[in-house]
């Protein structure tokens, strides 16, 4: 069965220290991926992508996410969080072209401390 | 603003109450989705649409009803619905055919839905 796992419903860090979001996935052929933020009461907004090259890839507000094919994981990370950075944040997937269903994780909760 | 629209960002219905939500992406996508989003809960999946055809109806009640009269439009259709349908409802649009598609979903704000 394809899915997207995200372990952690909340992750919490000071501002100014580096955080980390969990995402791994089990899809079909070579993964399309993709990290979406979510405010409150708001709709998803499109973060960063993975498809091919890098497996370093930059996106948004001073986000990244690190592809790892033999962990099956792609990790969102950002060197020193900000206090506007505390939202829902969800990995999504699909496998091996741009058609078929994405799969989304459950999100989760990013909560940074002043 | 993500070139997805969607109205009312608000509505508040009684369970004999007829409603609809409606969706207008200005991005030259092929391709429009519903989701629902609970408390709590995962996101879920209604319904997809690709070039105006129905192509995933995830075991949605019939008491949603999906239209999509061209690539641009997307309605919700609501009727007889349950305390439980309170959520915010989704929609979202992507290229998923040619040549330099990479498949990215666009999300439209969301319609905060009240059953009362």
């Amino acid at each position: 069965a394809q899915s997207v796992a995200q372990p952690e419903d909340q992750v919490n860090v000071a501002e100014g220290n580096p955080l980390t979001v969990k995402c791994t996935y089990s899809v079909s052929g070579n993964p399309y991926l993709f990290w979406y933020v979510q405010y409150p009461n708001r709709g998803l907004q499109f973060l960063l992508k993975y498809i091919t090259g890098d497996n370093l890839v930059k996106g948004s507000y001073g986000f990244e996410a690190e592809f790892n094919k033999s962990q099956t994981s792609f990790h969102l990370k950002k060197p020193s969080a900000l206090v506007s950075d505390s939202a829902l944040y969800f990995c999504a997937a699909r496998g091996g072209s741009t058609l078929g269903r994405l799969y989304f994780g459950r999100g989760t909760q990013l909560t940074v401390w002043p | 603003e993500t070139g997805v629209t969607q109205t009312p960002r608000h509505l508040v219905m009684g369970m004999t109450n007829k409603k609809s939500l409606k969706c207008e992406q200005h991005l030259g996508h092929n391709a429009m989705y519903w989701y629902k989003q609970s408390a709590k809960k995962p996101l879920e999946l209604m319904f997809v649409y690709n070039f105006k055809e129905q192509t995933e109806n995830n075991s949605v009640p019939s008491r949603f009803s999906p239209e999509c009269p061209n690539s641009s439009h997307l309605f919700l259709h609501l009727h007889t619905l349950q305390p439980e349908d309170s959520a915010l409802y989704l929609c979202a649009s992507s290229q998923d055919a040619g040549q330099g598609s990479t498949g990215e979903l666009f999300f439209g704000e969301g319609s905060r839905l009240t059953v009362l």
